[in-house]
């Protein structure tokens, strides 16, 4: 049971900008721990987006971006493209007895 | 290049036992934590465990406790992912994937994914 939670879903019309939450709790976002997010395009493995709350690796481009405040965080993605048309997840740290790593509930991004 | 690649689709029965692998290269696999993470059909994504390949340290998730043995060959740089008596509800896509290390608790890099199905 994923202990961070996301909308289902969010779309937006390619160009606009569409937001992400992720909320937790003070067991892993609030504890300080850093969020992360993947995409997940259909029928591949999910691939690193964001680290560290807000650091973009190599090749993903600044649409994308991330933040993160108290118990939750988000991703924005501006200028949306086709090519954005896919399942995100986030991802922290959990410090309780639970779990260790704990991804969110995934949310999927439709381009209209 | 840093790479995991999985092993081949799976069709088992209910009861069967099964090993699954992800071997690692172009990196230093003995530095890396190596997680395992389930996709069921259509939902989302899952924690299973981790293991550090130098060591083989190895942590579960409560819920996959008990249920699935993970393991590490460092001799040829592979992580394994094993059930002793399959169930339906396994059917899943699994995947492994590397955490980055010096401290970071994200997975940078990630196998393509072994299907399992089971089914009677």
């Amino acid at each position: 049971q994923s202990v961070l939670t996301q909308p289902p879903s969010v779309s937006g019309a390619p160009g606009q900008r569409v937001t992400i939450s992720c909320t937790g709790s003070s067991s892993n976002i609030g504890a300080g721990y850093d969020v992360h997010w993947y995409q997940q395009l259909p029928g591949t493995a999910p691939k690193l987006l964001i680290y560290g709350n807000s650091n973009r690796p190599s090749g993903v481009p600044d649409r994308f971006s991330g933040s993160k405040s108290g118990t939750s965080a988000s991703l924005a993605i501006t200028g949306l493209q086709a090519e954005d048309e896919a399942d995100y997840y986030c991802q922290s740290y959990d410090s309780s007895l639970s779990a260790h790593y704990v991804f969110g509930t995934g949310t999927k991004v439709t381009v209209l | 290049e840093v790479q995991l690649v999985q092993s081949g689709a799976e069709v088992k029965k209910p009861g069967e036992s099964l090993k699954i692998s992800c071997k690692g290269s172009g990196y230093s696999f003995t530095s890396y934590w190596i997680g395992w993470v389930r996709q069921m059909p259509g939902k989302g994504l899952e924690w299973m465990g981790i293991i550090y390949p130098g060591d083989s340290d190895t942590r579960y998730s409560p819920s996959f406790q008990g249920q699935v043995t993970i393991s590490a060959d460092k001799s040829i740089s592979t992580a394994y992912l094993q059930w002793s008596s399959l169930k339906a509800s396994d059917t899943a896509m699994y995947y492994c994937a590397r955490r980055k290390g010096s401290g970071w608790d994200y997975f940078d890099y990630w196998g393509q994914g072994t299907l399992v199905t089971v089914s009677s």
